[in-house]
Order: C-alpha cells, then sequence, then structure tokens
C-alpha cells in the first residue's frame, strides 16, 4: 500500500552542526509535503512545506529538499540548537476522491547534544 | 484566540462511559480535522470538515466515534462507550481552507481505564 516512511528513528547531533532527517514516500502522485515539529507534549507545529513543481525550499534555518525521481525529501537544519530536540514528521498531503487526508511517517526523534 | 485550542487538556475516564472533546479553531479557518496519536506513535487521520460537513468519515475507527461542527467553528469529537484502546492523544487542526497548511492544537489526552 501507500506510505509515507522515514529511514531513521532517531538522530543525534551536536549542537552547531547541521541535521538531517529523511523521508520515502511510495505515493507518485503526491504533490504537495509538510515538515512538522512535534515537542514533548504538545501538538505537531508546521515547519515547513513544498509543492511538486519545486526541487527545494529555503526557511529560517531549515531547507527542504524534494527529489521526486526517487520519492525522497530531507529536512535540512542548520546550526543546530537545543530547541531542536523534538520528533520531526514528514507528511504527504494527498487528496483522494475530493477528500483531503494528510499521511503521516512515523517520526524521526533530533536530539541535540551540547 | 491566535491559534488552535482543545479542551480539556486532559481527561481520564473509566471504561463504558462517554467523553466529549472539543475543538476551537483559528478564526476563519473553513477546514478542520480531527487525529488521533497513540503513545509514541505518527498520527492517525479521523475525520475532517470544510464548513460544517464531514465529506469523509472512513478514518473514524469505529461506530462509537463520531464528530459534529457547528456554525462552521467549533467542533466536538464523542466517544461512545469508551474502551482501553482509545486512550491516545486527540489532535485537532485547522487550515484556512481545504487543502492549505494546517496548524494543530495541543491536543487532548485520554486515558481510559
Amino acid at each position: 500500500g501507500e506510505s509515507v516512511g522515514l529511514h531513521l528513528p532517531t538522530l543525534s547531533v551536536q549542537e552547531g552542526d547541521n541535521s538531517i532527517i529523511n523521508c520515502a514516500y511510495s505515493n507518485s502522485a503526491s504533490d504537495y509535503f509538510i515538515w512538522y515539529k512535534q515537542e514533548s507534549g504538545k501538538g505537531p507545529q508546521f515547519i515547513i512545506d513544498i509543492r511538486s513543481n519545486m526541487d527545494k525550499r529555503q526557511g529560517q534555518r531549515v531547507t527542504v529538499l524534494l527529489n521526486k525521481t526517487v520519492k525522497h525529501l530531507s529536512l535540512q537544519i542548520a546550526a543546530t540548537q537545543p530547541g531542536d530536540s523534538a520528533v520531526y514528521f514528514c507528511a504527504e498531503n494527498r487528496v483522494i476522491q475530493g477528500a483531503q487526508k494528510l499521511v503521516f511517517g512515523q517520526g524521526t526523534r533530533l536530539t541535540i547534544n551540547p | 484566540g491566535a491559534g488552535v485550542s482543545q479542551s480539556p487538556s486532559n481527561k481520564v475516564t473509566e471504561k463504558g462511559k462517554d467523553v466529549e472533546l472539543r475543538c476551537d479553531p483559528i478564526s476563519g479557518h473553513t477546514a478542520l480535522y480531527w487525529y488521533r496519536q497513540s503513545l509514541g506513535q505518527g498520527l492517525e487521520f479521523l475525520i475532517y470538515f470544510q464548513g460544517n460537513s464531514a465529506p469523509d468519515k472512513s478514518g473514524l475507527p469505529s461506530d462509537r466515534f463520531s464528530a459534529e461542527r457547528t456554525g462552521g467553528s467549533v467542533s466536538t469529537l464523542t466517544i461512545q462507550r469508551t474502551q482501553q484502546e482509545d486512550s491516545a492523544v486527540y489532535l485537532c487542526a485547522s487550515s484556512l481552507n481545504f487543502a492549505e497548511t494546517q496548524y494543530f492544537g495541543p491536543g487532548t489526552r485520554l486515558l481510559v481505564l
């Protein structure tokens, strides 16, 4: 079946380093992807999104890359800070027969080491 | 308020009781969504509203779950005859229009004893 999955469940990086979180998807018709950050005890927080007509999009310290050929997207966080520690979810926004569903991956827990 | 709010923030109930969860979306957002998140897991889509109507109810886990939205604003998710497997965090999100970026509330943590 269709799925949105993550390569690694956990990732640890040193404070100040860059981090890369990866996500694979299998629905080639998907045209919109979102990255969410979820801190402990809170709801998911929108970080950045990208549509399939783009390969790259940049925000503040974050960059999302989309490779449609291999159906892969990544979230790059520059100069990580302790506040970046959280679980990161990629999500695929599907519209199926007029109904929208946001399909989430399992999530990657990012830990920033001091 | 500026964001999505949910109430109660925590709910402990006994098996077999009914519970009602409330979501206040961001003002002006026409679309509203409910998700469920079990401990350490990703998010499971339950249902969404466009205005007051719910075009797709297929994500509801069983007929014990129902949701409504009135006045194009507040929504309630009702779970009847709760079971222990219903224990989870129930998240609500809203978006300005259908198929646009969703903004999440803090969730309601439900524990069924």
